[in-house]
């Protein structure tokens, strides 16, 4: 069945940086979008960025350019999320998620997610 | 601040019925589709309805989206303890070239 599976919990101190695998099975993987969304501690869903697996081409949330860096392996299906210069309000469950295409499409397979604590 | 605007909180008896608003602009659900998440404490949202009124295979047809212009609606009928969970609508926003989401709205089951 089609999984997303991500990375184990990350903890953190400030100014520090963290990245997050989420590797893909049973499905083509260059054949969707893959999204990252964190939810901040009793928050609801932010979003930050795609990556085009079979391009490479990505795209950031305004918020988070100069930050975040995506990144994939085609070889092992494997797509990354990379956020640089940690704040404790980055402390979060980040979610990695598969989406056809654009805008008439939806999330159908997210990943477990990984908590990120940012902590001195 | 959320591009799509919910309620926080709803909440309803087991058997009645409820509904969910999501609230945007032409930018995203005017000149797109709205999608429903369901998510439960400590796990990743699942899809609920996608492309304003579809259920996915498995979700109950006591589930059921609506859209017209700029705003949408869940709707869930004959309410169950086991859908105390929080709903998410998300739909594309042209403007940032990605997915916006609602605040999300906490369905409690008295």
């Amino acid at each position: 069945q089609v999984q997303l599976i991500q990375s184990g919990a990350e903890v953190k101190k400030p100014g520090a940086s963290v990245k997050v695998s989420c590797k893909a099975s049973a499905f083509t993987f260059t054949d969707y979008y893959i999204h990252w969304v964190r939810q901040a501690p009793g928050q609801g869903l932010e979003w930050l960025g795609w990556i085009t697996p079979n391009s490479g081409v990505t795209h950031y949330a305004q918020k988070f350019q100069g930050r975040v860096t995506l990144t994939r392996d085609t070889s092992i299906s494997t797509a990354y999320m990379q956020l640089s210069g940690l704040r404790y309000d980055d402390t979060a469950v980040y979610f990695c998620a598969r989406r056809w295409n654009k805008s008439f499409y939806y999330f159908d397979y997210w990943g477990q997610g990984t908590l990120v604590s940012v902590s001195s | 601040q959320s591009v799509l605007t919910q309620p926080p909180s709803a909440s309803g008896t087991p058997g009645q019925r409820v509904t969910i608003s999501c609230s945007g602009s032409r930018f995203n659900i005017g000149s797109g589709i709205v999608n429903w998440y369901q998510q439960f404490p400590g796990t990743a949202p699942k899809l609920l309805i996608n492309n304003d009124h579809q259920r996915p295979s498995g979700v109950p047809d006591r589930f059921s989206g609506s859209k017209s212009g700029t705003s949408a609606s869940l709707s869930i009928s004959g309410l169950q303890s086991e859908d105390e969970a929080d709903y998410y609508c998300e739909a594309w926003d042209d403007r940032v070239n990605g997915p916006v989401f609602g605040g999300g709205t906490t369905l409690t089951v008295l």
